[in-house]
């Protein structure tokens, strides 16, 4: 499965768009890129997955760059709940397991 | 549906002691997973099923533990004997076979004294 490196963390304001980055930029041809979140305390949650297109669901958007080498997780309206660490995994199409790295810690403020 | 079920959510116990940790996967998912989460180390996978059958364990860190998923709807990791080092929070996740969204549970906060 492909390395992937996130920013240990970032700050965004309530209402304002997060855009989280991921590299992955040694991802093979049929790896795909899910993104995770773990708020405070819980266990961790499905948001988005992608292969090369972009995707969009009602949580957020993925845009992945032509060259697949790196991506970014759009939350289009972040709210103080989005507060967590997220997480950008590669895997490949018949895989099931996922290796977490240690992620991105939003922090959401007023 | 539920969502995974995990128990219990928290477990207190001596070093030494058996402890055991109880998972109920989302009705109709055939793989199951288990993982630990501690500050040092993060969230790691220790073991993995694909109906019922043990595919990957070579995460489970040695011997003293073990895990089992005797039908569909009902999985155990056990650890035998516990010691303090093994204090972490144990996670079991659900899904469909293959790169599919994962369904994590509320984990088990497990301190072993």
């Amino acid at each position: 499965d492909a390395k992937t490196t996130q920013p240990p963390s970032m700050d965004c304001a309530e209402g304002r768009a997060a855009n989280l980055p991921c590299n992955h930029s040694t991802i093979s041809g049929n790896e795909y890129v899910y993104w995770y979140r773990q708020i405070h305390s819980q266990g961790p949650q499905y948001i988005i997955h992608g292969l090369k297109n972009n995707e969009t669901n009602e949580m957020a958007s993925l845009i992945i760059t032509e060259d697949r080498k790196s991506s970014t997780l759009i939350l289009p309206h972040a709210t103080l709940r989005d507060t967590a660490v997220y997480y950008c995994i590669g895997i490949t199409g018949t895989a099931s397991k996922l290796t977490f790295g240690t992620g991105t810690r939003l922090q959401v403020t007023l | 549906d539920a969502g995974v079920i995990q128990s219990p959510r928290h477990e207190v116990t001596e070093m030494g002691q058996e402890v055991t940790l109880r998972c109920k996967p989302i009705s109709g998912h055939n793989s199951l997973f288990w993982y630990r989460q501690t500050m040092m180390r993060g969230l790691e996978l220790l073991i993995y099923f694909n109906n019922n059958v043990p595919i990957d364990d070579s995460g489970m860190p040695e011997d003293r533990f073990s895990a089992k998923m005797p039908n569909a709807s009902f999985s155990t990791l056990k650890i035998q004997p516990s010691e303090p080092r093994d204090s972490a929070v144990y996670f079991c996740a659900s899904s469909f076979t293959g790169p599919n969204e994962q369904y994590f549970g509320p984990g088990t906060r497990l301190t072993v004294t």
